[in-house]
């Protein structure tokens, strides 16, 4: 049963542009979701996160929008940097899940300079 | 402040023996968590710490695994005895505990070869 899938394994953009990585849920109790970033042979990072009572939030080159409604949340980067190339993993808890996190699939982002 | 801290990085046994990783979290922080990442999967929750208590160890193989947090501080997670399928990463996480503190911070996490 996987709560939280990332449905696009590899996404490819060039430098400069955005990249949007997509997150789909399942359950309806998770409100608040994160965005972290993988190295390889590091751990996962903290990038960005939202509450369920927002629809977006900002950090710099980063944006997360949140669609309740649709249970689909995504991650924008713009302008894309050769740097940003990692896996992304998106994570929700809330509800019976509260102080765990659920995790997507990932999904490996390059940008090409 | 320092991270969390894992060690040790990487570790290759055969199966049937013993292994121990050893997690120290971010100072301060209350909860501790141990996940296992698969190759091209997110991590997955093993057992969760509210001080030393365990408060979730549902998805952790107890006939094989074991954890501990004697002080509520560091913590060992140990499998024995190992199995091929065992392979993976193995990752600490740590969180301030409360409300309004979802952020979990990882370590590098021990990469697990079983032969």
């Amino acid at each position: 049963d996987q709560q939280v899938k990332q449905n696009s394994p590899s996404l490819s953009v060039q430098e400069g542009r955005i990249s949007i990585l997509n997150c789909d849920y399942t359950n309806s109790m998770f409100d608040y979701f994160l965005w972290y970033k993988k190295y390889p042979a590091e751990g996962p990072t903290f990038l960005i996160s939202i509450s369920s009572i927002k629809d977006k939030n900002e950090d710099g080159r980063f944006t997360v929008f949140l669609n309740k409604s649709a249970k689909h949340l995504s991650l924008h980067i713009v302008p894309s940097q050769p740097g940003d190339s990692a896996v992304y993993f998106c994570a929700a808890t809330g509800g019976t899940s509260y102080g765990k996190l659920t995790f997507g699939q990932g999904t490996i982002l390059t940008v090409h300079p | 402040e320092a991270g969390v801290v894992q060690s040790p990085r990487y570790k290759i046994i055969e199966k049937k023996q013993p292994v121990a990783f050893w997690c120290n979290p971010i100072s301060g922080h209350n909860t501790l968590y141990w996940y296992r990442q698969n190759l091209g999967q997110g991590p997955e929750l093993l057992i969760r710490y509210e001080n030393e208590e365990a408060v979730d160890d549902s998805q952790l193989p107890k006939d094989r695994f074991s954890a501990e947090r004697l002080k509520g501080v560091d913590s060992t997670l140990k499998i024995q005895p190992a199995e091929l399928g065992d392979s993976a990463v193995y990752l600490c996480a740590s969180r301030k505990g409360g409300q309004g503190h979802n952020e979990q911070f990882f370590g590098p996490g021990t990469r697990l070869t079983v032969l």
